[in-house]
This record gives C-alpha cells, structure tokens and sequence, in this order.
C-alpha cells in the first residue's frame, strides 16, 4: 500500500535555484521523514517532522507539514549539483509498529 | 556511524534458486526492514522484525521469507526465486519501539534468469 505520493515525478532546474517537493498522505500520521536516494544507493534519512510540528529546518533544507491537508512539502535552498537525486517522503503507520510507508519518489536533477 | 551493510552489491541467480540475502547492522538496533525498489513502485516493504526472532508481514511479503536468529542479522530468503523478483533489495534498521529514523544497506541487486 502506497501512503505518500510525491509531486512532481521529475524536477530539473539550474545551480543556485530553490526546489520544492511535495508528498501528499492519505492517513492520520505521528511523524513524516524526507530521505534522499543517491543513483543505485541506499537511502539517506534527511529530517524528520512530527504531527505537531508545522515546520522544521536544517541547513538548505527546509520541511513543511500540514495536517489538515494531509501534506508535506521540501524545499531545498540554493541548489548544488551534488543535490541531485531521488528524494521520498515516508509516513509511519499511524499506531501500527516501527515500519514507514514510502512515496515513488521525486528526481531531482541540478545543471551547472 | 551507524552501519548497515548487504552482503553483495550484485548478485545473478537462476530461476528455483534458492537466494539468501544477507543485512548486516552494528548499533545495536531493534527494528530490521526489507525493502524492495523498483522503477515507478518506489520502495516496498516485504517484512520487517522488531526483536529477535519476531517478524511482520509488510505488503509484498509472498514469495519471501526472513530470519532473525541474532540482533544484529537480518536474512531475507527467496524460497524459489523467480523473474518477477528481479530487483533492488534495501535492508534498514531503526532504534527503539517508535517510528524513528531509519538507517539504509547500501542495496543488493538481484538479477534471475
């Protein structure tokens, strides 16, 4: 089952741009993680934001959740080429163990 | 650093094999995932454990099964491989009984003829 749905499926802009992403869930939620996904790697967790959380930051990044329209959204400030990637948002199971329900994902490319 | 590592990056079977995937974590972590990723699917959860010896269904559990005999090992076994398990294989682990971070195996991707 698919919770998290990222838009848009592909985002290409230029060095020293601002990219925003953005993941829509379906379910109440406790928490909601962003992670990036380097071609053919593992995931790399980002941040992580809680239901009562409506905006977090760190460094570049910067994470918004509204829970009443069930959406989250990353923006990343100043793009670098070395941000290209895949990125996915991830919803816990609301009350229902440890394990989280991934997105398809938004690819990131950065031109210089 | 907290470190999950797979036991191949790369790996070929035959149809009928039997295939072993091996994760590997070294912080002590309760919570052990499988995942699998394919193109457009994004990532699927085929069984995760939160103690030893404890295992959970995730959503594509049919055709696998695990292993949790120690902590820090978590084995994922394709019975009877078949073509449609061609795939990226992530392994991750989580600390605590609560939804936290999760750590990522760099993957193994599988290949059966």
């Amino acid at each position: 089952s698919q919770q998290g749905e990222e838009d848009p499926q592909a985002l290409s802009i230029q060095e020293g741009e601002n990219a925003t992403m953005n993941c829509s869930y379906k379910t109440s939620i406790n928490n909601l993680q962003w992670y990036r996904q380097n071609s053919g790697r593992g995931l790399v967790h980002l941040i992580l934001i809680r239901s009562n959380e409506r905006e977090k930051h760190s460094g570049r990044l910067r994470v918004t959740l509204d829970t009443s329209k069930k959406s989250s959204s990353l923006l990343i400030t100043a793009s670098r080429a070395a941000d290209t990637a895949s990125y996915f948002c991830a919803t816990d199971r609301y009350q229902a163990g440890t394990a989280l329900i991934f997105g398809k994902g938004t690819t990131l490319s950065v031109s210089s | 650093d907290v470190k999950v590592t797979q036991s191949s990056r790369y790996l070929v079977k035959r149809t009928g094999e039997k295939v072993f995937l091996e994760c590997v974590q070294d912080m002590d972590h309760e919570n052990m995932f499988w995942y699998r990723q394919d193109p457009g699917l994004g990532l699927r959860l085929i069984y995760f454990s939160y103690d030893v010896k404890m295992k959970e269904k995730g959503d594509i559990p049919e055709g696998y099964s695990v292993s949790r005999e120690k902590k820090e090992r978590f084995s994922l076994i394709l019975e009877s491989a078949s073509t449609n398990q061609t795939s990226m294989y992530l392994c991750a682990s989580s600390p605590g009984a609560l939804v936290n971070e999760q750590f990522f195996g760099p993957g193994t991707r599988l290949t059966v003829l």
